[in-house]
């Protein structure tokens, strides 16, 4: 089964910073990745798939990249509504296995 | 729109069984993929189980496997997941979700394994 390995697991930025989160596949997924967003409290959100294709609706600020095995979750600038968690997950076979979460604090 | 509404969690013995159901509505079920991830508390997301949009083919997590079946209903836009052997690691929120990836998730149900 592939495994995916999310880092860091928490980070602390500021205001306006650019924040990197990054995922790696133990094994090539092309670029059947997607990135979700989850606010404490709150359920899970889309945010990219397909590795770098924003979801409706989200913010430009966000943007991923990679495929095979290295991928990053990049916000250019961070703002106080994205504390939250982020998770990477695979889905280029019938299992979808997410990485263990990144948590974003200001 | 899209809505997801789960439905079933409850507070069950370890070595119970519970089956949680998810209601679709605002788009053609049949023609998605549809998953169950759940959430222990303070955890993580793990993804458990998915189904193809005929129920002609299933997936599971490693722990779920011969423990839990998924299942859906076309007809009556509903997904489920029975979930027998209940033991204290599966008490979670357990979201349901449309497929490929996860574009809309359900609220979650709670449900708690404990003596």
């Amino acid at each position: 089964d592939i495994q995916m390995t999310q880092s860091p697991s928490s980070l602390s930025a500021s205001v306006g910073d650019r924040v990197t989160i990054t995922c790696r596949a133990s094994q090539g997924i092309r670029s059947y990745l997607a990135w979700y967003q989850q606010k404490p409290g709150k359920v899970p959100n889309l945010l990219i798939y397909a590795a770098s294709t924003l979801q409706s609706g989200v913010p430009s600020r966000f943007s991923g990249s990679g495929s095979g095995t290295d991928f990053t979750l990049t916000i250019s600038s961070l703002q106080p509504e994205d504390v939250a968690t982020y998770y990477c997950q695979d889905y280029s076979t019938g299992l979808r296995t997410f990485g263990q979460g990144t948590r974003v604090e200001i | 729109e899209v809505q997801l509404v789960e439905s079933g969690g409850a507070l069950v013995q370890p070595g119970g069984s519970l089956r949680l159901s998810c209601v679709a509505s605002g788009f053609t079920f049949s023609n998605y993929w549809m998953s169950w991830v759940r959430q222990a508390p303070g955890k993580g997301l793990e993804w458990v189980a998915n189904i193809k949009e005929d129920g002609s083919a299933e997936h599971y997590v490693d722990s779920a496997k011969g423990r839990f079946t998924i299942s859906r209903d076309n007809a009556k836009n509903s997904l489920y997941l029975q979930m027998d052997s209940l033991r204290a690691e599966d008490t979670a929120v357990y979201y349901c979700g449309r497929e490929w990836p996860i574009d809309y998730w359900g609220q979650g149900t709670l449900v708690t394994v404990s003596s």
